[in-house]
This record gives structure tokens, C-alpha cells and sequence, in this order.
């Protein structure tokens, strides 16, 4: 089945603690990208890659790291997540070398305490 | 202001109704123009799809773009109960911006 899967699916964490969200697509996509959503702001985009070891940023980057070692893995890396990072993570991908027809993954919510 | 005004809603319909979702725009770039459909506890997936101005229809949707008037719009015909659900609508020129989501309720 085609799809893109994130993990974990539920994090609650406390300021400071280092964590990574995995993503990972079996669709041979080049294009991947991270969202966050939060209530009233719809989704934003924090980093995409449009190719292996090709990432750029997005629209609010700050406090988010990413890599692309792989075709299929785009993990998040919050270094020192803060509670204004609380929010719901969506990784997507697409065919095209751009965000047009994207699939997302599940989400993955996230909370800072 | 935001580039992409989406009312929240909630909007609530009967079955059999049709449902008219809307999405205004003050950036004259965007040229492509996507509606998700996105339900609870999931990520968004992608509807419809167009390009340029004028109708689009794919079954019991139709998504119109007004470029004139910055103006797109998503028509469900014979609204469905599994049709409940938060409908984004997403614009791309340079960049790609994502309206806020408009929540759907079809009652039975």
C-alpha cells in the first residue's frame, strides 16, 4: 500500500529534551515536506527536500532541523523543543518536484511541556 | 491580512444538500489551486486539483476558480454523511499557502 508513515503518532515531551519524528514514504517521491497545523493558522510548512541531501526552508523553520539521507526518510529533529512548538506535524510527499498533489502522512501531535 | 481567507465554519447540512466551500486570496500569483478533504485523527488528502480559471468536476465535486476576483470554491452535490470532514483549500505561486479549513457536518 502506498503511503507515508510518521512516528510516533502521540509525543508529549518537556522543554529542552532532543526528539526526532520520522517520516518515511514507499512511493519513490523526490518531493517531501513537514507541516505544522494549529487552530485558526491551517497548515505551514517548516522544511521540504527535493531530492536526497536537497532540503530548504519553509515558511517557519526556527527551532526545526531536518535531513535527507535517503529517498524515502525525511526525519524532524526538534534540538531543544519549546511549548510554542506544541502543535500537530503532518510529513508529506509528492511525485512532482514540487507540493502539488501531495500525500500526507497520519500526523503526529506533539507536546512540549 | 492572510494571504488566503478560508471561513471556519462550522457548517452543518443536511443530507442530500449542497454544500458550497469558499476561499477568498490577495495574492494575484497563485496559479494553481488544490482542495483537501481532511478528517478527524488523519492527514489531508488531496481532492481536486486545477490550474486555471473556470470549472473542474470530478463526480460530486466541482471546484471553480475566479482568478478575477481571487475567488475559489468547492461545490459537493448530494452531500453524504461520510462527506464530514475539514476542507482545506490550498493555492500555490512561489510558495505555498493553506487556507485555515472550513469543518463540514452532514446529518443524516
Amino acid at each position: 500500500e502506498a503511503q507515508v508513515t510518521q512516528n510516533p503518532r502521540y509525543l508529549i515531551t518537556v522543554t529542552g529534551k532532543k526528539l526526532t519524528v520520522t517520516c518515511s514514504q514507499n512511493m519513490n517521491h523526490e518531493y517531501m515536506s513537514w507541516y505544522r497545523q494549529d487552530p485558526g493558522l491551517g497548515l505551514r510548512q517548516i522544511y521540504y527536500s527535493m531530492n536526497v541531501e536537497v532540503t530548504d526552508k519553509g515558511d517557519v523553520p526556527e527551532g526545526y532541523k531536518v535531513s535527507r539521507k535517503e529517498k524515502r526518510n525525511f526525519p524532524l529533529i526538534l534540538e531543544s523543543p519549546s511549548p510554542n512548538q506544541t502543535s500537530l506535524y503532518f510529513c508529506a510527499s509528492s511525485l512532482t518536484r514540487g507540493p502539488y498533489e501531495q500525500y500526507f502522512g497520519p500526523g503526529t501531535r506533539l507536546t512540549v511541556t | 491580512q492572510k494571504e488566503v481567507e478560508q471561513d471556519p465554519g462550522p457548517l452543518s447540512v443536511p443530507e442530500g444538500a449542497i454544500v458550497s466551500l469558499n476561499c477568498t486570496y490577495s495574492n494575484s500569483a497563485f496559479q494553481y489551486f488544490m482542495w483537501y478533504r481532511q478528517y478527524s485523527r488523519k492527514g489531508p488528502e488531496l481532492l481536486m486539483y486545477t490550474y486555471s480559471s473556470g470549472n473542474k468536476e470530478d463526480g460530486r465535486f466541482t471546484a471553480q476558480v475566479d482568478k478575477s476576483s481571487k475567488y475559489i470554491s468547492l461545490f459537493i452535490r448530494d452531500s453524504q454523511p461520510s462527506d464530514s470532514a475539514t476542507y482545506l483549500c490550498a493555492m500555490i505561486s512561489n510558495d505555498m499557502r493553506f487556507g485555515a479549513g472550513t469543518r463540514l457536518t452532514v446529518k443524516p
